[in-house]
């Protein structure tokens, strides 16, 4: 249903680098459409983590970092850390569809 | 900070009706272009609803289409979301959102949520 893949799951150990993908077309991401992330922790409400394809809201920590390109982008965690175990989202803008997010990613740090 | 508060959620049959509301507190209200956002059990996001600050705009993603209604009261700094013809897709958890203008169009505040439920 939802019209931004990303991969089920990505896992690395403390301290790594994880890379979690979102791939759209032309009628979003493409259609220059900003990407933003959100990162649900189990059991509680997405909270906004990345927007406008790369900027981070004030208290989010620089260890996360997007980019966009095309039809995808990309959230990048440096130094992974215990507590970014989670899922995480992106979402976009459609032009038939309206918002629309992607499929989640869950992270898990080993 | 701002904070939403969503309640409404319960137990239906399919076919009934059930209306959320999704109380904000301590945020210029009128700024915010409210959403409706569900996540049914063990799946991801799905966005549901959007309406503008002064409710003259309103978009409902298909599978609502037709069914559900957005609408908000700026004056008690409330939305709702009036769902008729339930069916047991619906069921998830239904997010309050908004999106305001300091973060582009993303929805920069979230509630915690309200568990609609559809079944016999």
């Amino acid at each position: 249903q939802s019209v931004l893949t990303q991969p089920p799951s990505v896992s690395g150990a403390p301290g790594q680098r994880v890379t979690i993908s979102c791939t759209g077309s032309s009628s979003n991401i493409g259609a220059g459409y900003d990407v933003h992330w959100y990162q649900q922790l189990l059991g509680t409400s997405p909270q906004l983590l990345i927007f406008g394809n790369t900027n981070r809201p004030s208290g989010v920590p620089d260890r996360f970092s997007a980019s966009k390109s095309g039809t995808s982008a990309s959230l990048a965690i440096t130094g992974l850390q215990a507590e970014d175990e989670a899922y995480y989202y992106c979402q976009s803008y459609d032009n038939s569809l309206s918002y629309v997010f992607g499929t989640g990613t869950k992270v898990t740090v080993l | 900070e701002g904070q939403l508060v969503e309640f409404g959620g319960g137990l239906v049959k399919p076919g009934g009706s059930l209306r959320l509301s999704c109380a904000a507190s301590a945020l210029s209200f009128t700024d915010y272009h409210m959403n409706w956002v569900r996540q049914a059990p063990g799946k991801g996001l799905e966005w549901v609803s959007s309406i503008s600050g002064s409710g003259s705009f309103k978009d409902y993603a298909d599978s609502v289409k037709g069914r559900f209604s957005i609408t908000r009261d700026n004056g008690k700094n409330s939305v709702y979301l009036q769902m008729n013809g339930l069916r047991a897709e619906d069921t998830a958890v239904y997010y309050c959102a908004g999106r305001g203008y300091t973060y582009g169009d993303a929805f920069e505040i979230w509630g915690q949520g309200t568990t609609v439920t559809v079944s016999s």
